[in-house]
């Protein structure tokens, strides 16, 4: 029972670099979403995938780009990297339709970009 | 806008002492409302939310939360804590589409 799942788990990135974080998830949901996780900030939503095709900006957006590549996957980019994405990124996901879904998430990603 | 407050940065807790790590939120509209527990160099694992009915929510490991609308509180308790319950713990809303804010976590450390 997998769940959601992300890779890498750990990275170590140069400033400037540019990579891509991939998720999956085998429980059939809709909504997928990428997190960032800094120290006393909680998790801030970065991106978000309500479904198949959609994708929208969460509240902290810059620096990223996202696809969701079909209804299993959600992959994060960062096309330049810098220091200030070195965080932990979540992916999650919701199931079917209506509000106030669970969300499970993934182990998570550790990024440093020096 | 919503927003959720954690307003301890860390609890102490003897074992077999009762726990409350407390939260309070801003939103217009009925809130939907979570808790989730974090282990070290883990991802997070969903305890309990409220939606609607009952105020008090039973969820995972033994915790339950009560649901307070003039306080606007959420606050998780547990009536005997164990060491294992020594983790990071966060509260987090849905109001507006299925989109979590979370409030900026609690960590709870359970001494022998």
């Amino acid at each position: 029972n997998a769940g959601v799942t992300q890779t890498p788990k750990f990275q170590v990135l140069k400033t400037g670099q540019s990579m891509t974080l991939q998720c999956a998830q085998d429980m059939n949901h809709n909504s997928m979403y990428w997190y960032r996780q800094d120290p006393g900030m909680g998790l801030r939503l970065i991106y978000y995938s309500a479904s198949e095709g959609t994708t929208d900006k969460g509240e902290v957006p810059n620096g990223y780009n996202v696809s969701r590549l079909n209804k299993r996957e959600f992959s994060l980019r960062l096309e330049s990297a810098a220091p200030s994405q070195t965080s932990v990124y979540f992916c999650a996901s919701s199931g079917l339709t209506g509000s106030g879904n669970t969300i499970y998430f993934g182990e998570g990603s550790w990024l440093t970009v020096v | 806008a919503q927003s959720v407050a954690q307003p301890e940065d860390q609890v102490n807790v003897a074992e077999g002492n009762p726990l409350t790590v407390k939260c309070t939120y801003s939103v217009s509209g009925n809130p939907y409302l979570f808790w989730y527990v974090q282990y070290p160099n883990r991802g997070l694992q969903f305890l309990l939310k409220y939606i609607t009915g009952d105020n008090l929510v039973k969820g995972s490991y033994g915790f339950e939360a009560e649901f307070n609308k003039s306080q606007t509180s959420f606050h998780l308790k547990k009536p005997s804590a164990l060491v294992s319950d020594s983790a990071l713990y966060f509260c987090a809303l849905m109001a507006a589409g299925n989109k979590l804010t979370f409030g900026g976590g609690t960590r709870v450390l359970v001494k022998p």
